[in-house]
């Protein structure tokens, strides 16, 4: 079955870290590009991080930038984002999602494949 | 940095035809891609590259892009189209990164 899952959500302090798993399966993992996205309760989907296929190629949104790193284990076909430094504002739903490889090569870039989403909850 | 403005709401009776607008500067010089989202579920792109439809998703399902607005367009509405409906582009003008509209929550009347 062609899914994504997210693991390791929960409630966290701020300040404190936290590290996101996506469990990919179903298909060829380093064909794609990986992604992370959050929705905040109420608000609309945020973009926050790729890396490419060999995993040599990261990008990073402004408001994660230096405090969130993303990373993946081909191997395992698994992805992967450590949060630090964590904010209220980054309670959300964080969801992974693939890009196909190929749109590196085009203008455009699209998620064609989303897993369900882990709730991140940054509160004392 | 790039701003794509989505009406918060739209409502349409069954069987009617549901227009969803997603504005943004110069929007046609970029590709458009629409997701749907239900809730408790995982977001699924309906419309990539403005008008193409991904495997399984009817052609109830059509996308337009022109000027400064992108259409997602679903005829014949029913209940099971009910949801939030997000428009997104890629913006590499600057910096690479994704960009959303806040999202459009269609309700059948």
């Amino acid at each position: 079955q062609v899914q994504l899952v997210e693991s390791g959500g929960g409630l966290v302090k701020p300040g404190g870290s936290l590290r996101l798993s996506c469990a990919a399966s179903g298909f060829t993992f380093s064909d794609y590009y990986m992604n992370w996205i959050r929705q905040a309760p109420g608000k609309g989907l945020e973009w926050l991080s790729y890396v490419s296929s060999t995993g040599n190629t990261l990008y990073y949104a402004d408001s994660v930038k230096g405090r969130f790193t993303i990373s993946r284990d081909t191997a395992n076909n698994s992805l992967y984002l450590q949060m630090s430094s964590l904010r209220g504002d980054d309670t959300a739903v964080y969801f992974c999602a693939r890009s196909p490889r190929w749109l590196v090569l085009s203008s455009s870039w699209y998620f064609d494949l989303w897993g369900r989403g882990t709730l991140i909850t940054v509160s004392s | 940095s790039y701003v794509l403005t989505q009406p918060p709401s739209v409502s349409v009776a069954p069987g009617q035809t549901a227009r969803i607008t997603c504005g943004g500067n110069n929007i046609r010089s970029k590709r458009v891609h629409w997701y749907q989202q239900k809730p408790g579920q995982a977001p699924v792109l309906v419309i990539y590259d403005d008008s193409d439809r991904p495997s399984g998703i009817p052609d109830r399902f059509s996308g337009s892009n022109s000027g400064n607005t992108a259409t997602l367009t679903i005829s014949g509405v029913d209940a099971g189209d009910e949801a939030d409906y997000s428009c997104q582009v890629w913006d590499s003008s600057s910096d690479h990164r994704g960009v959303f509209g806040g999202g459009t929550k269609l309700t059948v009347l």
